[in-house]
């Protein structure tokens, strides 16, 4: 059991396709990640949500939406992606953001590919 | 911004060295310096890390070491062992808000 549970494991979509990305963390965390991990490229981050707000949105393309329903679920809304955007999206948590230092707690992620 | 790079992108060792991974940081500000594991297929998974306000921690084969002034910190695998391979980034952050940059990652690969 990780604590942070995302679903689906394994997605393809084509480009004219709408689907969402869920993660569900059991640590009792404030904050929430999403990241991007693509090959031979650093992690990404993508998004970072406190409490249910939105405090980073790191340059991403609208086609990618978050949604934060509360501080244990997060979402990833894609729409009209490009092949481009095929890469492991890994969701994490963490105590809070102001907390010093607090570790990153990732889930297994979604392998996504666009076709 | 924060950038932080790594060094080298992999490294191959015999089963029972040691392995060392280099990494720096241009942000004199940064003070959380964590390094994750990840297997192949797997999460990455925290396995140390260390706060500006110390220069070395050990935790069993594992240790990494922090120079602040010349901004470079390093991880460092004791007898290593095959189920040490695995893809390792190391990270910075400011302590005051958790925007962690991770560097590019090494690929370690422990030949038995």
């Amino acid at each position: 059991e990780t604590g942070v549970t995302q679903t689906p494991r394994h997605l393809v979509m084509g480009m004219t396709n709408k689907k969402s990305l869920k993660c569900e963390q059991h640590l009792g965390h404030n904050a929430m990640y999403w990241y991007k991990q693509s090959a031979k490229k650093p992690l990404e981050l993508m998004f970072v949500y406190s409490l249910e707000e939105r405090v980073e949105n790191n340059s991403v393309p609208s086609r990618f939406s978050p949604e934060c329903p509360n501080s244990s679920h997060l979402f990833l809304h894609l729409h009209t992606l490009q092949p481009e955007d095929s890469a492991l999206y890994l969701c994490a948590s963490s105590q809070d953001i102001y907390t010093g230092g607090s570790p990153l707690h990732f889930g297994n992620g979604t392998r996504l590919t666009v076709t | 911004g924060e950038n932080v790079e790594q060094h080298p992108s992999t490294l191959s060792v015999q089963e029972g060295d040691s392995a060392v991974i280099k990494c720096t940081y241009s942000d004199s500000a940064s003070n959380y310096f964590p390094w994750y594991k990840q297997e192949l297929g797997k999460r990455p998974q925290l396995i140390i890390d260390i706060r500006s306000n110390v220069g070395e921690k050990k935790d069993q084969r594992i240790a990494v070491t922090l120079n602040k002034t010349a901004k470079h910190f390093s991880l460092h695998i004791t007898e290593t062992q095959p189920e040490d391979s695995a893809v390792y980034f190391c990270a910075a952050s400011k302590t005051s808000y958790d925007k962690v940059i991770f560097g590019p990652g090494t690929s370690l690969s422990v030949i038995p």
